[in-house]
């Protein structure tokens, strides 16, 4: 599969724990996009990366949030101190430099208990 | 007011029926317009992409865009129940950063 790939798919945690997603952007694709969807929302979006140049955040990143591409391939994005409004499913998307088509992956699914 | 609104549905048709979906838009800058399909629990899927007013027909779907009264729609012919899921409308300007509708969620009965 070359798609975006996103891990863990879902994930059950406790409120003040800390969580990691990782994105796999499909091979090339040098901007590589986080977005957040609640349900019967559609997604918003949280930050991009170009390489590994996070070059805009969105207001809905607050200070707990915070998103790494660190060799300009995979990217993480890390939640601290879960709250239960952090309940979303975690997009990420990929599109290749001067590209139309932005890919999004299956989707990391937070549910903070 | 967001930037981009969706008709929230939900939808329900027959089989074989057309499908009529609609978003408005406030920012002018948008020139990219999108149609995305999400089934359930998974990530969206692109389905149509248009650039500036006009008409685009892929198979049964056709998408349309009208820039001077910010409105595009997309048309499902000959509904099938594999059709069935949330259609999301998405657009950007040249910073590839898309904003999106809320989404319509279809039901096409059998």
């Amino acid at each position: 599969d070359t798609g975006v790939s996103q891990d863990p798919r879902h994930k059950i945690t406790k409120r003040g724990q800390n969580v990691t997603f990782r994105c796999d952007p499909i091979s090339e694709h040098n901007r590589l996009y986080w977005y957040r969807q609640t349900l019967g929302q559609g997604p918003e979006f949280l930050t991009y990366f170009q390489n590994e140049a996070q070059l805009e955040k969105s207001r809905l990143l607050s200070d707990r949030f915070s998103a790494e591409r660190p060799k300009g391939s995979f990217s993480t994005l890390e939640i601290q101190r879960t709250e239960q409004g952090d309940s979303a499913m975690y997009l990420c998307a990929s599109i290749v430099q001067a590209g139309n088509t932005i890919y999004f992956g299956e989707g990391s699914w937070l549910t903070v208990v | 007011q967001k930037e981009v609104e969706q008709d929230p549905g939900p939808l329900s048709v027959p089989e074989g029926a057309i499908v009529s979906l609609n978003c408005t838009y406030s920012n002018s800058a948008f020139q990219y317009f999108m149609w995305y399909r999400q089934y359930s629990r998974k990530g969206p899927e692109l389905l149509m992409y248009t650039y500036s007013s006009g008409n685009k027909e892929d198979g049964r779907f056709t998408a349309q865009v009208d820039k001077s009264s910010k409105y595009i729609s997309l048309f499902i012919r000959d509904s099938q129940p594999s059709d069935s899921a949330t259609y999301l409308c998405a657009m950007r300007s040249n910073d590839y950063k898309l904003s999106f509708g809320a989404g319509t969620t279809v039901t096409v009965r059998a």
